[in-house]
């Protein structure tokens, strides 16, 4: 069965980098265009950024354009989330999320994982 | 950037129906998708394209666009489809990804 696993999350400063990763399972992970979907607590959804299922394409929110770096290891089947200058509003859960090949929809979602920005 | 508008709350008997809008400047020429999101859980897809079905999701969610405006309808509610839902499209004019605002659906 398909499973995404999401890790790397934690506590970290203002102006502090993290790197979250995801392991993807189940599927034929080079087939797929990937993204994040991040949660800040107690708000809705926000698209954070995809890449190509051949990681020659990424587009990133203008919230995180130019901070984040999505970037895929098809031999290893994983995803990462490089985060540069964190603010304390990007404190959020992280969701790494499939999305169904040329749909535009996310059929498949990680459990998330907390990333909390604070001094 | 493109906007998608969402009522915050929407309360509805059990066996009584439940209509979710979706707002967003010509609409009716993008795919609508519905996810459901139910306390510390991953949101779960309901209705993708405007208004089919992902395998296991009952027929009582459905869904319409036209307009300015989509809907999620949840025919005969049940405790269970208490959870916040959220329309999302692709806005291909920036290759960007967009969530509603979020609606929290409470069952009385």
């Amino acid at each position: 069965q398909v499973q995404l696993v999401e890790s790397g999350g934690g506590v970290v400063q203002p102006g502090r980098s993290l790197r979250l990763s995801c392991a993807a399972s189940g599927f034929t992970f080079i087939n797929y265009a990937m993204h994040w979907v991040r949660q800040a607590p107690g708000k809705g959804l926000e698209w954070v950024g995809l890449i190509s299922y051949d990681g020659r394409n990424e587009y990133y929110a203008d919230s995180v354009k130019g901070r984040f770096t999505i970037s895929r290891d098809n031999s290893k089947n994983t995803l990462s989330l490089q985060m540069n200058s964190l603010r304390a509003e990007d404190t959020a859960v992280y969701y790494c999320v499939r999305e169904a090949i040329l749909t535009g929809y996310y059929n498949y979602w990680g459990q998330g994982t907390l990333v909390t920005v604070s001094s | 950037s493109y906007v998608l508008t969402q009522p915050p709350s929407v309360s509805v008997a059990p066996g009584q129906t439940a209509r979710i809008t979706c707002g967003g400047n010509n609409i009716g020429s993008k795919s609508v998708h519905w996810y459901q999101q139910k306390p510390g859980q991953a949101p779960v897809l309901v209705v993708y394209d405007d208004s089919d079905w992902p395998s296991g999701i009952p027929e009582r969610f459905s869904g319409s666009n036209s307009g300015n405006t989509a809907t999620l309808t949840i025919s005969r509610v049940e405790a269970g489809d208490e959870a916040d839902y959220y329309c999302q499209v692709w806005d291909a004019s920036s290759d960007h990804y967009v969530f509603g605002t979020g609606t929290k659906v409470t069952v009385l």
